[in-house]
């Protein structure tokens, strides 16, 4: 399966700033990635679809203009919590999707205090 | 009715006995079937993937898959206390839908 690394893999914040979150694809050129959020105790819940090269498709109710995602290479994707608040503080999750399947980086645990 | 819907558990079994995890969902036309596992503060691991009905095996775990029940499950024979955690079905729509997952511990 593809290889996938996220960076940093925790950060804490104070409110009001923004983090760039990175998510990397190490052995496969990803045409597509996709970023989830995860808080404590609850499911996975997809945020945005990332295409290479184009815009990202987000879901219903995610500020397309809080999170910011850029994939400008095919083994590069980042998601950019502009202006965070406590409320955002949750395991920021990305993923490929390689040969139909789908493999995850480590995670990202973001603070914002 | 949920796209891909799981027992929330939590399941416990003693260690050493087949802990079944289920899954149904809900597009008739979908292929491909997914079994992720998901420690606690880690993100969601692919352990197993099923395209035809029927079994498939791969060490301890099998899945199982029958389209026209429309239900997928995971087998886990010989549970070890390093198999609890959080099992995920997912099926691929028009996206990839994940269960809430189904929360197993295995006790000593």
């Amino acid at each position: 399966g593809a290889v996938v690394s996220q960076h940093p893999s925790w950060v804490i914040c104070k409110s009001g700033t923004s983090v760039k979150i990175e998510c990397r694809s190490l052995d496969f050129q990803a045409t597509t990635m996709f970023w989830y959020r995860q808080f404590p105790k609850q499911s996975l819940m997809l945020m945005a679809t990332s295409n290479e090269g184009s815009k990202a498709t987000y879901e219903q109710g995610v500020e397309k203009d809080k999170f910011l995602i850029n994939h400008a290479s095919l083994t590069l994707s980042t998601l950019t919590v502009t202006s965070a608040h406590p409320e955002d503080s949750s395991f920021y999750i990305c993923s490929v999707l390689a040969m139909g399947e789908q493999f995850f980086g480590p995670g990202t645990r973001l603070t914002v205090l | 009715q949920k796209e891909v819907e799981q027992n929330s558990g939590p399941l416990s079994v003693p260690e050493g006995a087949i802990a079944s995890l289920n899954c149904t969902y809900s597009d008739r036309g979908s292929q491909s079937f997914f079994w992720y596992r998901q420690y606690s503060g880690k993100s969601p691991e692919l352990i197993m993937s099923i395209y035809s009905n029927g079994d498939k095996e791969d060490g301890r775990f099998t899945a199982q898959l029958n389209k026209a029940s429309q239900y997928v499950s995971l087998l886990i024979r010989d549970s070890q206390p390093s198999d609890s955690a959080t099992y995920l079905c997912a099926v691929p729509i028009n996206q990839f839908y994940f269960g809430t997952g189904t929360s197993l511990t295995v006790i000593p």
